[in-house]
């Protein structure tokens, strides 16, 4: 069982709508991230929350838009998204500072129609 | 730039084979690394880590041990099972901030 927690697990959505990613973290980390993975390739980053701030944003087209919430919670808000952006939605936390390891959820599979 | 170079796969071994997934990088400074390992329709699980030169990380019967002289980091297991079929991911946490730099990956596939 992972202790990070992703919902939904699967998401079909058209090019028009409008929809949100959650991740849920009770570890105490206070560093939280959003990755994109395509089959059989590595993640890719796209956005980095520190102590509920965003610290870094890989160049993300403004159609995804993260929110965290809390220490606990990260969503990413979802529109009007365009067919290659079908992939895995991957959610880590991790402590803050150097080398420590990212515990990752199971993932959103997204599909966009 | 950091970089991690992994091994190309698919690796197919046959069920209590040993395995080894080669693993070098390029770094500034004295980064962690870990190897991080994705079975079907799941997340990222890490595996093992290491934060400083001479550095063995273990878990499961998994060891890579941190070579600053050679720039790697290799996966090694002794007797491979089906269940360990997956891909596998070398990666490298960066010394300042929060990120990580992920090899290609390496597929393993271990038949019965």
């Amino acid at each position: 069982d992972t202790e990070v927690t992703q919902t939904p697990k699967h998401l079909v959505m058209g090019m028009t709508n409008k929809k949100s990613l959650k991740c849920e973290q009770h570890m105490g980390h206070r560093a939280m991230y959003w990755y994109k993975q395509k089959a059989k390739k590595p993640p890719e980053l796209m956005f980095v929350y520190s102590y509920e701030k965003l610290s870094i944003n890989e160049s993300v087209p403004s159609r995804f838009s993260p929110e965290c919430p809390n220490s606990s919670l990260l969503n990413l808000h979802l529109h009007a998204l365009q067919p290659e952006d079908s992939a895995l939605y991957l959610c880590a936390s991790s402590q803050q500072g150097m080398g420590q390891p990212q515990h990752f959820g199971d993932g959103t599979r997204l599909s966009i129609l | 730039g950091n970089s991690v170079t992994q091994m190309e796969g698919p690796v197919t071994l046959s069920e209590k084979a040993f395995l080894t997934i080669n693993c070098t990088y390029t770094a500034t400074g004295y980064p962690s690394l870990f190897w991080y390992v994705q079975y079907p329709g799941e997340g990222l699980q890490l595996l093992l880590k290491a934060t400083k030169a001479d550095d063995k990380g273990s878990n499961k019967g998994f060891e890579a041990t941190y070579r600053k002289e050679t720039t790697s980091f290799h996966l090694e297991k002794g007797s491979v099972q089906v269940s360990d079929s997956a891909v596998y991911f070398c990666a490298l946490g960066s010394e300042y901030g929060n990120k990580l730099v992920f090899g290609a990956g390496t597929i393993l596939r271990v038949k019965s």
